[in-house]
């Protein structure tokens, strides 16, 4: 059975810095593109950022130069570095993962998620 | 970005009969090169993440109920309940998958009449 557990989500002074991570199991994790998907009540649904199975990662606009997403092939562990983080980054974050290595673009399996909010 | 935008926002549907919802890109999702509409539709409810039903615009997901079916062809698109059960109580998003960024709908909150 596919498992996404996140983990990092928390309180943050605007500008600050917060480190999300997603442990996955029951798949072969490096055979997989995952992605991270964010929920607001105002904004709905949102990808953040993606990464094939070999590494590429790709980012929508409005985060990147602010978070860097990688993986740990050898630990099944999918981590998002947040920095600078704003207001308007409050959400819901998601792990999810894709259905092929280099990424089909929708979504298998998902995780609970982990909120992130971002207020002084 | 390709813009996705559903209706109706919500939708109360008899339970047996049928529930339509609709969803329009503002760009085609269809490749010419093999003939695949890159279109999603997702079920979420309440304190749970989505959950994928229909990919391809019209292939049903392992495990999702044959009652769920994905329609449509470049920047139309519908999903359809055949016969409303009470437990698809939820609200639905489409999504495109066709270029990066992945964008959803706003969703569409069905309810039981």
């Amino acid at each position: 059975e596919v498992q996404l557990v996140e983990s990092g989500g928390g309180l943050v002074q605007p500008g600050g810095s917060l480190r999300l991570s997603c442990a996955a199991s029951g798949f072969t994790f490096s055979s997989y593109a995952m992605s991270w998907v964010r929920q607001t009540p105002g904004k709905g649904l949102e990808w953040v950022s993606a990464i094939t199975g070999s590494g590429n990662t790709y980012y929508t606009d409005s985060v990147k130069g602010r978070f860097t997403l990688s993986r740990d092939n050898s630990k099944n562990t999918l981590s998002l570095q947040m920095t600078s983080l704003r207001a308007e980054d409050t959400a819901v974050y998601y792990c999810a993962k894709e259905a092929a290595a280099a990424g089909t673009g929708y979504f298998q399996h998902w995780g609970q998620g982990t909120l992130v909010t971002v207020s002084s | 970005d390709i813009v996705m935008t559903q209706s109706p926002d919500s939708l109360a549907v008899s339970l047996g009969e049928r529930a339509t919802i609709n969803c329009k890109s503002s760009q085609s999702v269809s490749h010419s090169s093999n003939n695949k509409n890159y279109l999603a539709w997702y079920q979420q409810k309440p304190g749970q993440p989505p959950k994928l039903l229909i990919y391809w615009a019209s292939t049903r997901e392992s495990g999702v109920p044959d009652r769920f079916s994905g329609s449509g062809s470049g920047t139309d698109f519908t999903l359809t309940i055949s016969s409303l059960q009470a437990e698809d109580v939820a609200v639905y998003y489409c999504q495109q998958h066709f270029n990066t960024p992945n964008t959803f709908g706003q969703g569409t909150k069905l309810e039981i009449k």
